[in-house]
């Protein structure tokens, strides 16, 4: 079945140094591929999506690129803010399939520190 | 600010205790889900609807977990008995049919079992 892995539970990391946070998934499909953002106490929302194989998607600041050749959706910030802090979640959804639901990785707890 | 609405926000239960998690999903949404999460298990799907009719619900939680949806703006998810392990935050959401938009979620409700 379709699955999303991220393989780091935490990331802990100086304010101002860049990050990556992994994604990667198993399909037999071509997917549409999304990066969430949950701060504390707050709902998980959107920050960015893709279907597009190699091509960079931007939002606030974080960027990612879909490479179906490695089935990777990694997430990347050139230079991390406190403000950064949350859990990043990766998910795989079927565009081509109405009658599906987006599966979503474990997630990643960012924690910048100063 | 018509998102995602889930009551209570945090319920305290003791063990055997009947409890009822509410939630109105977005206006005109035709996809519901109900989620646990938990730091290890991340996101655990526990119940999918669409338009009112029950897709899927998580096999493993089938015995004591019940998502009801008696009208399209208006779900309930119901444990009957509550046990210490099913302390966690659940997560209401919704979003259009179509694998390629966006879930919107609620604040959760976080359940204590004691």
């Amino acid at each position: 079945g379709d699955s999303v892995t991220q393989t780091e539970g935490l990331v802990t990391l100086t304010k101002g140094l860049p990050v990556m946070l992994n994604c990667t998934y198993q399909t037999t499909y071509s997917p549409f591929l999304f990066w969430y953002v949950q701060h504390l106490n707050e709902a998980p929302k959107l920050l960015l999506k893709s279907s597009t194989d190699n091509k960079r998607t931007e939002h606030q600041g974080f960027y990612a690129t879909l490479h179906k050749s490695s089935s990777s959706f990694h997430l990347q910030k050139s230079s991390v803010q406190l403000s950064d802090s949350a859990l990043y979640f990766c998910a795989l959804s079927d565009p081509a399939n109405s009658g599906t639901y987006q599966r979503f990785g474990t997630g990643t707890k960012l924690q910048v520190v100063p | 600010d018509a998102g995602v609405t889930q009551t209570p926000r945090h319920e305290v239960a003791e063990k055997g205790q009947t409890i009822i998690l509410k939630c109105e999903p977005v206006s005109g949404h035709n996809d519901l889900f109900w989620y646990r999460q938990t730091k290890i298990q991340g996101l655990e799907l526990l119940s999918y609807f669409r338009s009112k009719s029950l897709m899927e619900d998580g096999g493993a939680f089938k015995d004591r977990f019940k998502a009801e949806m008696l009208n399209s703006s208006f779900s309930t998810l119901k444990i009957q008995p509550t046990e210490p392990k099913d302390s966690a935050v659940y997560l209401c959401a919704s979003s259009l049919t179509g694998g390629n938009t966006e879930v919107f979620f609620g604040k959760g409700t976080r359940l204590t079992v004691v």
